[in-house]
Protein backbone atom coordinates (compact mmCIF):
# COMPACT_ATOMS: atom_id res chain seq x y z
CA UNK A 1 0.00 0.00 0.00
CA UNK A 2 1.05 3.38 -0.52
CA UNK A 3 3.17 4.75 2.62
CA UNK A 4 4.95 8.23 3.03
CA UNK A 5 8.42 8.44 5.25
CA UNK A 6 9.67 11.19 6.58
CA UNK A 7 12.32 13.18 8.51
CA UNK A 8 11.68 12.51 12.12
CA UNK A 9 12.22 15.24 14.50
CA UNK A 10 12.31 17.46 16.44
CA UNK A 11 14.27 20.11 14.64
CA UNK A 12 15.28 23.37 15.94
CA UNK A 13 16.52 25.81 13.64
CA UNK A 14 17.74 29.76 14.70
CA UNK A 15 15.42 32.28 12.45
CA UNK A 16 16.34 32.71 9.50
CA UNK A 17 18.55 29.27 9.17
CA UNK A 18 17.46 27.35 5.95
CA UNK A 19 15.16 24.41 5.98
CA UNK A 20 14.69 20.94 5.00
CA UNK A 21 12.46 18.11 6.22
CA UNK A 22 13.15 14.98 4.06
CA UNK A 23 9.80 13.36 2.50
CA UNK A 24 9.48 10.36 0.61
CA UNK A 25 6.57 8.22 -0.52
CA UNK A 26 5.76 4.60 -2.13
CA UNK A 27 2.83 4.41 -4.03
CA UNK A 28 1.77 2.89 -7.51
CA UNK A 29 0.43 5.01 -10.20
CA UNK A 30 0.95 9.27 -9.97
CA UNK A 31 0.00 10.15 -6.45
CA UNK A 32 -0.89 13.92 -5.76
CA UNK A 33 1.95 15.30 -3.17
CA UNK A 34 1.01 17.78 -0.06
CA UNK A 35 2.55 19.18 2.92
CA UNK A 36 0.54 20.36 5.67
CA UNK A 37 1.12 22.30 8.75
CA UNK A 38 -0.33 22.34 11.68
CA UNK A 39 0.18 25.09 14.77
CA UNK A 40 -0.17 24.47 18.13
CA UNK A 41 -3.68 23.60 19.14
CA UNK A 42 -5.33 23.92 15.59
CA UNK A 43 -6.33 21.81 13.16
CA UNK A 44 -4.31 20.77 9.32
CA UNK A 45 -3.86 23.45 6.64
CA UNK A 46 -2.67 23.09 3.34
CA UNK A 47 0.60 24.07 2.73
CA UNK A 48 1.29 23.81 -0.81
CA UNK A 49 0.90 20.65 -3.05
CA UNK A 50 2.17 19.28 -6.81
CA UNK A 51 0.39 17.28 -8.85
CA UNK A 52 2.39 15.48 -11.16
CA UNK A 53 6.51 14.79 -11.91
CA UNK A 54 8.76 17.61 -11.73
CA UNK A 55 5.69 20.24 -10.49
CA UNK A 56 7.17 22.55 -8.06
CA UNK A 57 4.63 23.67 -5.10
CA UNK A 58 4.97 27.00 -3.47
CA UNK A 59 3.83 29.33 -0.44
CA UNK A 60 4.83 31.62 2.42
CA UNK A 61 8.71 31.28 0.96
CA UNK A 62 8.06 26.97 1.18
CA UNK A 63 8.81 25.05 -1.96
CA UNK A 64 8.74 21.52 -2.67
CA UNK A 65 9.39 19.78 -5.63
CA UNK A 66 7.95 16.29 -6.84
CA UNK A 67 10.54 14.23 -7.83
CA UNK A 68 9.13 10.51 -9.31
CA UNK A 69 13.06 9.68 -9.87
CA UNK A 70 13.68 9.33 -6.29
CA UNK A 71 10.23 8.85 -4.86
CA UNK A 72 10.57 12.17 -3.08
CA UNK A 73 9.01 15.65 -1.88
CA UNK A 74 11.23 17.39 0.17
CA UNK A 75 9.98 20.78 2.08
CA UNK A 76 12.75 23.87 2.07
CA UNK A 77 12.58 27.48 3.45
CA UNK A 78 15.28 29.73 2.34
CA UNK A 79 14.91 31.31 5.80
CA UNK A 80 12.21 30.65 8.86
CA UNK A 81 10.94 32.96 11.30
CA UNK A 82 9.72 32.35 14.86
CA UNK A 83 6.23 31.91 13.50
CA UNK A 84 6.78 28.75 11.23
CA UNK A 85 7.53 26.93 14.15
CA UNK A 86 4.60 23.85 13.99
CA UNK A 87 4.48 20.23 13.19
CA UNK A 88 4.95 19.84 9.33
CA UNK A 89 3.33 16.48 7.72
CA UNK A 90 3.68 15.00 4.32
CA UNK A 91 0.69 13.48 2.71
CA UNK A 92 0.00 11.90 -0.26
CA UNK A 93 -3.07 11.05 -1.94
CA UNK A 94 -3.26 8.13 -3.93
CA UNK A 95 -4.63 7.71 -7.19
CA UNK A 96 -6.57 4.79 -7.17
CA UNK A 97 -10.15 4.23 -6.34
CA UNK A 98 -10.12 3.32 -2.32
CA UNK A 99 -9.15 7.25 -2.45
CA UNK A 100 -7.55 8.63 0.56
CA UNK A 101 -4.97 10.83 2.10
CA UNK A 102 -1.55 8.92 3.69
CA UNK A 103 0.34 11.03 6.07
CA UNK A 104 3.88 10.51 7.10
CA UNK A 105 4.84 11.19 10.77
CA UNK A 106 5.41 14.49 11.23
CA UNK A 107 8.07 16.51 11.62
CA UNK A 108 7.98 19.25 14.54
CA UNK A 109 9.87 22.61 13.52
CA UNK A 110 10.73 25.00 16.55
CA UNK A 111 12.57 28.50 15.43
CA UNK A 112 14.56 30.15 17.74
CA UNK A 113 14.85 33.99 17.92
CA UNK B 1 -17.09 31.03 2.59
CA UNK B 2 -16.94 28.87 5.56
CA UNK B 3 -14.36 26.22 6.32
CA UNK B 4 -14.70 23.05 7.60
CA UNK B 5 -16.59 23.07 11.17
CA UNK B 6 -16.38 20.47 13.46
CA UNK B 7 -18.42 20.46 16.99
CA UNK B 8 -17.83 20.12 19.38
CA UNK B 9 -14.43 21.46 19.80
CA UNK B 10 -14.11 19.39 22.90
CA UNK B 11 -15.80 16.36 25.02
CA UNK B 12 -14.85 14.51 27.58
CA UNK B 13 -17.04 10.94 28.64
CA UNK B 14 -16.31 8.52 30.66
CA UNK B 15 -15.01 4.75 29.78
CA UNK B 16 -17.52 2.77 28.30
CA UNK B 17 -19.70 5.55 27.42
CA UNK B 18 -20.74 6.47 23.11
CA UNK B 19 -19.23 9.55 21.40
CA UNK B 20 -20.80 11.12 18.62
CA UNK B 21 -18.47 13.88 16.58
CA UNK B 22 -19.97 16.21 13.74
CA UNK B 23 -18.29 17.53 10.78
CA UNK B 24 -20.08 20.15 8.30
CA UNK B 25 -17.64 19.81 4.96
CA UNK B 26 -16.96 23.04 2.83
CA UNK B 27 -19.76 24.18 0.66
CA UNK B 28 -19.92 22.20 -2.84
CA UNK B 29 -17.75 19.16 -1.56
CA UNK B 30 -19.18 15.84 -1.20
CA UNK B 31 -16.55 13.88 0.08
CA UNK B 32 -15.66 13.77 3.74
CA UNK B 33 -13.09 12.10 5.46
CA UNK B 34 -12.39 10.89 9.25
CA UNK B 35 -8.42 10.36 10.67
CA UNK B 36 -7.70 10.45 14.36
CA UNK B 37 -4.68 12.12 15.66
CA UNK B 38 -3.78 10.22 19.39
CA UNK B 39 -0.88 12.36 21.44
CA UNK B 40 2.56 11.75 20.39
CA UNK B 41 1.22 9.92 16.59
CA UNK B 42 0.26 10.84 13.35
CA UNK B 43 -3.03 11.13 11.42
CA UNK B 44 -4.53 7.68 11.22
CA UNK B 45 -7.40 7.11 8.57
CA UNK B 46 -10.60 6.25 9.91
CA UNK B 47 -13.82 6.84 7.54
CA UNK B 48 -14.30 8.08 3.96
CA UNK B 49 -17.98 8.81 2.95
CA UNK B 50 -18.42 10.33 -0.40
CA UNK B 51 -22.39 10.88 -1.69
CA UNK B 52 -23.87 9.32 1.39
CA UNK B 53 -21.85 6.01 1.56
CA UNK B 54 -18.83 4.44 3.36
CA UNK B 55 -16.22 4.53 0.33
CA UNK B 56 -13.17 3.24 2.42
CA UNK B 57 -12.48 2.12 6.09
CA UNK B 58 -9.50 2.43 7.98
CA UNK B 59 -7.86 -0.37 10.54
CA UNK B 60 -9.65 0.43 13.28
CA UNK B 61 -12.53 -1.45 15.56
CA UNK B 62 -16.19 -1.29 14.10
CA UNK B 63 -17.31 0.41 17.65
CA UNK B 64 -16.02 3.13 15.64
CA UNK B 65 -19.00 4.06 12.66
CA UNK B 66 -20.38 7.05 10.95
CA UNK B 67 -22.35 8.18 8.55
CA UNK B 68 -22.97 11.00 6.03
CA UNK B 69 -26.63 13.32 5.89
CA UNK B 70 -28.06 13.83 2.24
CA UNK B 71 -26.46 17.59 2.85
CA UNK B 72 -23.29 15.47 3.24
CA UNK B 73 -22.65 16.76 6.71
CA UNK B 74 -21.08 14.12 8.64
CA UNK B 75 -21.22 12.37 12.02
CA UNK B 76 -18.95 9.78 13.51
CA UNK B 77 -19.67 7.35 16.32
CA UNK B 78 -17.64 5.87 18.88
CA UNK B 79 -19.30 3.50 21.16
CA UNK B 80 -17.57 1.87 24.28
CA UNK B 81 -15.48 4.65 24.50
CA UNK B 82 -11.82 3.37 25.71
CA UNK B 83 -9.29 5.32 27.83
CA UNK B 84 -6.81 5.22 23.86
CA UNK B 85 -9.85 6.59 21.84
CA UNK B 86 -8.36 9.88 23.51
CA UNK B 87 -7.29 11.67 20.48
CA UNK B 88 -7.74 14.87 18.34
CA UNK B 89 -10.77 13.78 15.80
CA UNK B 90 -10.06 15.54 12.47
CA UNK B 91 -12.33 16.15 9.71
CA UNK B 92 -11.82 16.77 5.97
CA UNK B 93 -13.76 17.98 3.11
CA UNK B 94 -12.95 17.17 -0.81
CA UNK B 95 -14.77 17.74 -4.11
CA UNK B 96 -15.75 14.53 -4.89
CA UNK B 97 -14.41 12.13 -8.21
CA UNK B 98 -10.76 11.24 -8.67
CA UNK B 99 -8.31 13.57 -10.26
CA UNK B 100 -6.22 16.68 -8.82
CA UNK B 101 -7.95 17.88 -6.14
CA UNK B 102 -7.40 18.66 -2.48
CA UNK B 103 -8.35 17.97 1.27
CA UNK B 104 -9.40 20.74 3.71
CA UNK B 105 -9.13 20.14 7.16
CA UNK B 106 -11.84 21.15 10.47
CA UNK B 107 -10.24 22.25 13.37
CA UNK B 108 -10.69 18.92 14.92
CA UNK B 109 -12.85 17.60 17.98
CA UNK B 110 -10.14 16.92 21.24
CA UNK B 111 -12.13 13.85 22.92
CA UNK B 112 -10.70 12.54 26.47
CA UNK B 113 -11.80 9.25 27.74
CA UNK B 114 -11.70 9.45 31.71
Amino acid sequence: GDSVTQMEGPVTLSEEAFLTINCTYTATGYPSLFWYVQYPGEGLQLLLKATKADDKGSNKGFEATYRKETTSFHLEKGSVQVSDSAVYFCALWGSGSARQLTFGSGTQLTVLP
Amino acid sequence: EAGVTQSPTHLIKTRGQQATLRCSPISGHTSVYWYQQALGLGLQFLLWYDEGEERNRGNFPPRFSGRQFPNYSSELNVNALELEDSALYLCASSLSGTGNTEAFFGQGTRLTVV
